[in-house]
C-alpha cells in the first residue's frame, strides 16, 4: 500500500515555480522515490525519481531531504499544460507501484 | 515506438457478460501490471506479472483473471461483469531493477450496466 502523504490540491500561477511536497516517513533505505503525473484521465506519465541525491531532468527537479522522510517536486516554470494530478510513490514491491490519491495541481493563468 | 497499447478504448458491457481487455507492449519489459481507477481516486493494482508464465494478485484482484503467455501481451479477463467494475483500466510495463520507470497505456474506459 502507498504510504505517502500529499496535500490533496494546490494552485500555482503560470510561469511561477510549482513546489509539490510529499512525506514518505516509512521509506526504507533502498527504496527510490518516484513521481508520476496524470493529465485529465490519461495514462500516468513518469516525471522523475531519486534515491538520496537531488535530481533534475528536462521536466522537473526532485529535492530529497537528508533523512529521506520527505521530498519536493519542483516544476520550475509552470504552464497550463502542467495542470494534472501528481503522485509521489515510495512503494515499489516486486517492481509494482502502489499509488495514493496524489496532489491535484491547477496552474492559473 | 508504440510503447504500451490497450484495446479497446471504450466498452459497455451488460451485467454478467465476460470480456478481455488487451494490453501489448513492444519494449521487451519483463514486468507488467493492471490498474483500475475509479472517479476521483488514485490507481489500484489488480494483478501483475514478473515475466511470462508468472502472475500474482495486487490490491483488488477479485472478479479478474490474467495470464502471461508471452512477454509482449498481458490480457485482463472480466469473468462476470458487475456494475462495481465500471472504471478506467490502465496497463503498465516496467523495466527490471529498482532504478526504472513504468510506461502506461492510455486506458480502457469500461461501463457495466
Amino acid at each position: 500500500d502507498a504510504k505517502t502523504t500529499q496535500p490533496p490540491s494546490m494552485d500555482c500561477a503560470e510561469g511561477r515555480a510549482a513546489n509539490l511536497p510529499c512525506n514518505h516517513s516509512t521509506i526504507s533505505g533502498n527504496e527510490y522515490v518516484y513521481w508520476y503525473r496524470q493529465i485529465h484521465s490519461q495514462g500516468p506519465q513518469y516525471i522523475i525519481h531519486g534515491l538520496k541525491n537531488n535530481e533534475t531532468n528536462e521536466m522537473a527537479s526532485l529535492i530529497i531531504t537528508e533523512d529521506r522522510k520527505s521530498s519536493t517536486l519542483i516544476l520550475p516554470h509552470a504552464t497550463l499544460r502542467d495542470t494534472a494530478v501528481y503522485y509521489c510513490i515510495d512503494s515499489y514491491t516486486g517492481n509494482q507501484f502502489y499509488f495514493g490519491t496524489g496532489t491535484s495541481l491547477t496552474v492559473i493563468p | 515506438n508504440a510503447g504500451v497499447t490497450q484495446t479497446p478504448k471504450f466498452q459497455v458491457l451488460k451485467t454478467g457478460q465476460s470480456m478481455t481487455l488487451q494490453c501489448a507492449q513492444d519494449m521487451n519489459h519483463e514486468y507488467m501490471s493492471w490498474y483500475r481507477q475509479d472517479p476521483g481516486m488514485g490507481l489500484r493494482l489488480i494483478h501483475y506479472s514478473v515475466g511470462a508464465g508468472i502472475t500474482d494478485q495486487g490490491e483488488v484482484p477479485n472478479g479478474y483473471n490474467v495470464s502471461r503467455s508471452t512477454t509482449e501481451d498481458f490480457p485482463l479477463r472480466l469473468l462476470s461483469a458487475a456494475p462495481s467494475q465500471t472504471s478506467v483500466y490502465f496497463c503498465a510495463a516496467i523495466g527490471t531493477g529498482r532504478n526504472t520507470e513504468a510506461f502506461f497505456g492510455q486506458g480502457t474506459r469500461l461501463t457495466v450496466v
